[in-house]
């Protein structure tokens, strides 16, 4: 199958800190990439909608200006998560869509644990 | 809204046949996917159907009834490895996956 990868797959920060995660597909290219955040025990939850060349689309709920997301290039979404506190400390997941409408799925890169000091 | 129901636990054992439910009511639907998640890892691909009937890969099928919100995964000859949380997901009309709270599956010997 594809392959994502994400980039650190861990990172303990002091709080007030920033902390960037990046999410490639390296494969394939992938013009539309997913953010989701899971907390212990619980689902994935969809953050944000990456698009390459454009603004993402943040789900209801989700602070645009905290998490600032970048979608430079057909491989490569980042997830910056500015100013950092406690409460941040999750499982951030990438995922990249491929494949045409009717025949398309989305893979997921391995993850990145953030806590959060 | 979105609404995605499974189970939350399920029991079985190892050689037997398990499957799992999921019902969902969400504004479009794009097709519905399956996702194995071990702790600590992301998850990996399963299944996806778009179409209603049944999709055989291997020891794992996936079955949708778009007409009645509901699909399972059917997991034969079960081995301990298939220990593990399954996702339900459902491809909304914006092309984003609503996840459902997960089933996590305990095989026992």
């Amino acid at each position: 199958g594809a392959v994502v990868s994400q980039h650190p797959s861990w990172v303990i920060c002091k709080s007030g800190t920033s902390v960037k995660i990046e999410c490639r597909s390296l494969d394939f290219q992938a013009t539309t990439m997913f953010w989701y955040r899971q907390f212990p025990k619980q689902s994935l939850m969809l953050m944000a909608t990456s698009n390459e060349g454009s603004k993402a689309t943040y789900e209801q709920g989700v602070e645009k200006d905290k998490f600032l997301i970048n979608h430079a290039s057909l491989t490569l979404s980042t997830l910056t998560v500015t100013s950092a506190h406690p409460e941040d400390s999750s499982f951030y997941i990438c995922s990249a869509r491929m494949g045409a409408s009717g025949q398309e799925t989305q893979y997921f890169g391995p993850g990145t644990r953030l806590l959060v000091l | 809204g979105q609404n995605i129901d499974q189970p939350t636990e399920m029991t079985a054992t190892e050689g037997a046949i398990v499957q799992i439910n999921c019902t969902y009511q969400t504004s479009g639907f794009n097709g519905l996917f399956w996702y194995q998640q071990h702790a600590g890892e992301a998850p990996t691909f399963l299944s996806y159907n778009v179409l209603d009937g049944l999709e055989e890969k291997g020891r794992f099928s996936s079955f949708l009834s778009r007409s009645k919100g509901y699909s399972y995964l059917l997991l034969k000859e079960l081995q301990m490895k298939d220990s593990a949380s399954y996702l339900c997901a459902v491809l909304t009309g914006r092309r984003a996956l609503t996840f459902g709270s997960g089933t996590r599956l305990q095989v026992q010997p």
